[in-house]
């Protein structure tokens, strides 16, 4: 069974402090990992795709990068405004054309200034 | 340009009844995909649409059902609601084809009394 799983559940970082947070997955086949931001109440808003083992992407304090079993989304320096759920999603090339995204349970970020 | 929109923001409804949920997804994307994000647990796919016709179900009864317009405008249908259909409904739209992000709205918050 396709399986996606985030740890930590809740981290807790001083602004100015780096860290990562870890995307493990077990699927048939790998079609795309999908990074989503979401702000309590509010819907998942889009930040990287990665494709295949070795792809990294950046976006301001954010790097995205991919292994051939996980993600890591790494954090500079992070601000408060950083502060949110971290969504983690994989769609699989099992099954024919499904489009779906499997979800994990997300890590909450929060930022203390 | 105007992203994912979803009609209502909230909606309050009674066991038994139905709800009835709507979404538009952005300007020039075909596919339209419904998730179920219910407290403590991660985002559960429910429904894919694209070019008018359903093209994969999740694992949710039959009673959650939904369309697609010509328009690729979305509604999502949950008839006998039960207290556990309690959930933020999340509407998502990608363009199609090899473009496989999706893009999410608001929600709508349903709450079953």
């Amino acid at each position: 069974e396709d399986q996606v799983t985030q740890s930590p559940e809740a981290l807790r970082l001083q602004e100015g402090e780096s860290s990562s947070l870890n995307c493990s997955y077990t699927v048939s086949g790998l079609r795309g990992l999908f990074w989503y931001r979401q702000d309590p109440g509010k819907g998942p808003e889009f930040l990287f795709t990665l494709y295949s083992a070795g792809e990294e992407k950046e976006k301001e304090r954010l790097k995205a990068t991919l292994t051939k079993k996980e993600s890591f989304l790494h954090i500079t320096a992070p601000k408060p405004e950083d502060s949110a759920t971290y969504l983690c999603a994989v769609q699989t090339n099992y099954g024919g054309a499904t489009n779906k995204l499997i979800f994990g349970t997300g890590t909450l970020l929060a930022v203390q200034p | 340009e105007a992203g994912v929109t979803q009609s209502p923001t909230h909606l309050i409804k009674t066991r038994g009844q139905q709800a009835t949920l709507r979404c538009s997804p952005i300007s020039g994307h075909t596919s339209v995909y419904w998730y179920q994000q219910a407290l403590g647990l991660g985002l559960q796919f429910l429904l894919w649409y694209d070019e008018g016709e359903e093209r994969n179900r999740g694992n949710f009864p039959p009673r959650f059902s939904g369309r697609q317009f010509p328009n690729y405008s979305s509604e999502l249908n949950v008839n006998a609601l039960e207290l556990e259909d309690s959930a933020l409904y999340l509407c998502a739209s990608s363009a199609g084809g090899a473009q496989e992000t999706q893009y999410f709205g608001p929600g709508t918050r349903l709450l079953v009394l």
